[in-house]
């Protein structure tokens, strides 16, 4: 069965600093990887995907995410972090064998402090 | 503009009281989906649509009810609506291709008193 999960319901870091938002993953085949970014009273915006044989995706408002296979990890990065980034962050992932379902993890809140 | 619109963005209603919650895209995407959040579990996914009139259940899909008679709109349809139901609901669109990612509307929060 797919699963998706965020370790951390909460990252906290200080303006300027890099962060991580982790991803792990249990998925048939070959998967599809996503990272949405959430703001309040809005929709889920779509940030990146994985690109297959690419390790490192690059995507929206500079973020980039990590893909590693033999970890089944897909974690969000970004070098110098903005308070603007401050957000709810999730990792989706569908699988590869032609399904329609799109199973997405809880959540992280990022909190970027100034 | 690429747009997912769903109306109305918030609902309070009673128990029992039928309700449907429209949803619309304009990138004549095949796929849509309806999706629920609740704190601490993330988006679970309601009912998807393949295409006009091919519709199938996600993982939480009693209570709700969809249609797909257009390639444009997928209306939820809540028949009896109950307090459990109370939830934040979004829907979404994609085009053709396992990688296409998805867009989302704003969201419609519901209250079942």
């Amino acid at each position: 069965a797919q699963s998706v999960a965020q370790p951390e319901d909460q990252v906290n870091v200080a303006e300027g600093n890099p962060l991580t938002v982790k991803c792990t993953y249990s998925v048939s085949g070959n998967p599809y990887l996503f990272w949405y970014v959430q703001y309040p009273n809005r929709g889920l915006q779509f940030l990146l995907k994985y690109i297959t044989g690419d390790n490192l995706v690059k995507g929206s408002y500079g973020f980039e995410a990590e893909f590693n296979k033999s970890q089944t990890s897909f974690h969000l990065k970004k070098p110098s972090a903005l308070v603007s980034d401050s957000a709810l962050y999730f990792c989706a992932v569908r699988d590869g064998t032609g399904g329609f379902k799109t199973i997405f993890g809880a959540g992280t809140r990022l909190f970027v402090k100034a | 503009e690429a747009q997912v619109t769903q109306n109305p963005r918030y609902l309070i209603t009673v128990t029992g009281k039928k309700l449907t919650v429209t949803c619309s895209q304009n990138m004549n995407h095949e796929y849509m989906s309806w999706y629920r959040q609740d704190p601490g579990l993330g988006l679970r996914q309601i009912y998807y649509s393949m295409n006009v009139e091919v519709t199938d259940k996600g993982d939480v899909p009693e209570g709700y009810k969809v249609s797909r008679k257009e390639k444009r709109n997928f209306p939820l349809i809540l028949e009896s609506p109950s307090p459990n139901q109370t939830s934040l609901y979004f829907c979404a669109s994609r085009g053709t291709g396992g990688n296409q990612p998805q867009h989302f509307g704003d969201g419609t929060r519901l209250s079942i008193l």
